[in-house]
Formats: structure tokens, sequence, C-alpha cells
């Protein structure tokens, strides 16, 4: 079946300007994840959304970035007023989370973002 | 915690040697243990996990140790190929939780 989906695959924008970025996840996986990798860098936890319980903001590095997940299934991450900072590639992940103890995470082939 | 804004420690292995990347943790409840592999350009790939109540499993070429008592995490692969050359990071998840969290990636170059 499908894997996980991302678009675009490239994003290049002016600082100051805002941007969206697009997840479909493997149907029926339940959760949704968004990470942030820098060059050569690890993976920074974003925001994790789990059927319909509220979504887990912590990682959010600031107000200028929001995600919505609409009906369960496709996530936007909206990024505003981006800054150079910001630049980095983008990956969201889904999973089953079937609460039988694990949840492998199946990865998108992410998001490269440069603000100029 | 999530891994931002440190260097990728990076491993070097002869082409058919074993090789070992290691991970620790400190979250004493985490229950659940998994090894992602990441090529350039891709997002990262599962490739074995451990639940606590284990501390050995084997897959293909791939075994992970888990050892509780000094919260460490390791990943063997057998017989290392070219192919095999990628950023490999481990993840952990807390027992009542649902987030999985990542550790410090290890970059491995595979020496032909």
């Amino acid at each position: 079946g499908a894997g996980v989906s991302q678009s675009p695959s490239n994003k290049v924008t002016e600082k100051g300007k805002d941007v969206e970025l697009r997840c479909d996840p493997i149907s029926g996986h339940t959760a949704l994840y968004w990470y942030r990798q820098s060059l050569g860098q690890g993976l920074e936890f974003l925001i994790y959304f789990q059927g319909n319980s509220a979504p887990d903001k912590s990682g959010l590095p600031s107000d200028r970035f929001s995600a919505e997940r609409t009906g369960g299934s496709v996530s936007t991450l909206t990024i505003q007023r981006t800054q150079q900072e910001d630049s980095a590639v983008y990956l969201c992940a889904s999973s089953f989370a079937s609460g039988s103890g694990t949840d492998t995470q199946y990865f998108g082939p992410g998001t490269r973002l440069t603000v100029l | 915690g999530e891994s931002v804004g440190l260097h990728l420690p990076t491993l070097s292995v002869q082409e058919g040697d074993n090789s070992i990347i290691n991970c620790a943790y400190s979250n004493s409840a985490s229950d659940y243990f998994i090894w992602y592999k990441q090529e350039s350009g891709k997002g990262p790939q599962f490739i074995i996990d451990i639940r606590s109540n284990m501390d050995k499993r084997q897959g293909q070429r791939v075994t992970v140790l888990l050892n509780k008592t000094v919260k460490h995490l390791s990943l063997q692969i057998a017989a290392t190929q070219p192919g095999d050359s990628a950023v490999y990071f481990c993840a952990e998840r807390a027992r009542g939780y649902q987030k999985v969290t990542f550790g410090t990636g290890t970059k491995l170059q595979v020496i032909p």
C-alpha cells in the first residue's frame, strides 16, 4: 500500500512569508508526528496527533508554528513569518498506535524548506 | 529529550566487519525501543524494535541488545555492507505514553 507522502518535496521561500507543509499519513494510522531535522543533525520533535485527543504541541519552537489534522487524516504544518533558522527538512510520520505496546512509525520523505 | 543542535557521532567500519551502534537512554519508565535507519535524502526507516521485557532480539543481520540496568541499547549489524551506510537513530517510548522520542543519531560509514 501507499506510504506516508509529503508535499511539496522542496520549498524555497523568502523571509517573512508563511508556508504550509502537507502530510498524508498511511490510511488507518491514528497517530501522526511532525519532526524537524536540520542538516546533519537529529530529529527534533514538533507535534503529535493521536486520534481525537488534543495534540501534544510541546515541541513547537515558537507560536509561529502550528499544525492541524483534519478528519483524523491529512495534516498541515504552518510556519508563519518564516525566519532563516526555520530552514530544515520537515518530516512527517504516522503509526497505527494500536495500544498493543508497539508503535512503529513510518516516515515520509520530508519537505526541504529553505528560507532565503 | 530531542536531539537538537548536536553533531552526529560517526562510526567507520570496514566492509564485512560487524558494527555496533550504541544508545543510552535516561528514562527508566521507557518500555519500548526502536532502531531506525536514515539514508541520505530519505526519511528514517524502521529496522528492529524490542520491548523492555526482553534483553535481546534478532532480525536479519541485525541484533538489538537492551541492558535496562545501565539504560543502554545497542544495535549490532553483522557483515556490514556498503548499503548499511546511513544514520542510525534509537527511539524510546515511556510506559503509559504513546509519543516516541528519538535520541541522537550515529552516522555509520562503511569502508569498501
